[in-house]
């Protein structure tokens, strides 16, 4: 029962242009979202989130976009650059349930 | 600085032998979690715990055990029963009061192999 989908496995892009990685849920008791990124051997590191009261939020190169509606969320960088090439990881979360997508692999040609 | 440690970071366990894994933090948060990442699968939830000596199975409890005696630690026991242990191991921790409550923070994982 994945309540957390991401459905592109991979994703490649060019340096400088924008990366846009999505995220769908199903449980709409979630009301807190995460993105993180990953290196492979490595423990994910915390990137951006957002409250389901917000429909945006935005720190520097990323963005991070809730629909509601849809249940869906996405990540946004730009511009992009080679060392974003990892794997990330949406999350969505309701009091202390955290489930976790499947994971996106970027990569971010120079 | 503060941060959550893991150890080791691989272990090889023999059939039939039990393995611990180590996760400390000294983030003073309540709560604390493992995970499971199995290759092209998100994180699974194994076990968490809010407090003290409590502790509640995630998605995926069977074949591990685990114990909270300090606030600080939180080891995870691969058991024997545990018929496919081979994978990389996350602990998380995340505060349960103020600001930014919401988000786990990670360990560097721990990579368990089977001999």
């Amino acid at each position: 029962d994945q309540q957390v989908k991401q459905n592109s496995p991979s994703l490649s892009v060019q340096e400088g242009r924008i990366s846009i990685l999505n995220c769908d849920y199903t449980n709409s008791m979630f009301d807190y979202f995460l993105w993180y990124k990953k290196y492979p051997a490595e423990g994910p590191t915390f990137l951006i989130s957002i409250s389901s009261i917000k429909d945006k939020n935005e720190d520097g190169r990323f963005t991070v976009f809730l629909n509601k509606s849809a249940k869906h969320l996405s990540l946004h960088i730009v511009p992009s650059q080679p060392g974003d090439s990892a794997v990330y990881f949406c999350a969505a979360s309701a009091l202390n349930d955290m489930r976790f997508g499947a994971g996106t692999r970027l990569t971010v040609k120079p | 600085d503060g941060g959550i440690t893991q150890s080791p970071k691989y272990l090889f366990r023999k059939e039939g032998q039990n393995v611990t894994l180590s996760c400390e933090q000294n983030l003073n948060h309540d709560a604390m979690y493992w995970y499971r990442q199995d290759p092209g699968q998100g994180l699974r939830l194994i076990y968490y715990s809010q407090i003290v000596n409590d502790f509640q199975k995630g998605d995926i409890a069977e074949g591990y055990s685990v114990s909270r005696e300090k606030k600080e630690s939180f080891p995870l026991t691969v058991t024997s029963a545990q018929k496919n242990p081979t994978a990389f191991y996350l602990c998380a921790s995340r505060a349960l009061q103020g600001l930014a409550q919401e988000t786990q923070y990670f360990g560097p994982g721990t990579r368990l192999l089977v001999l």
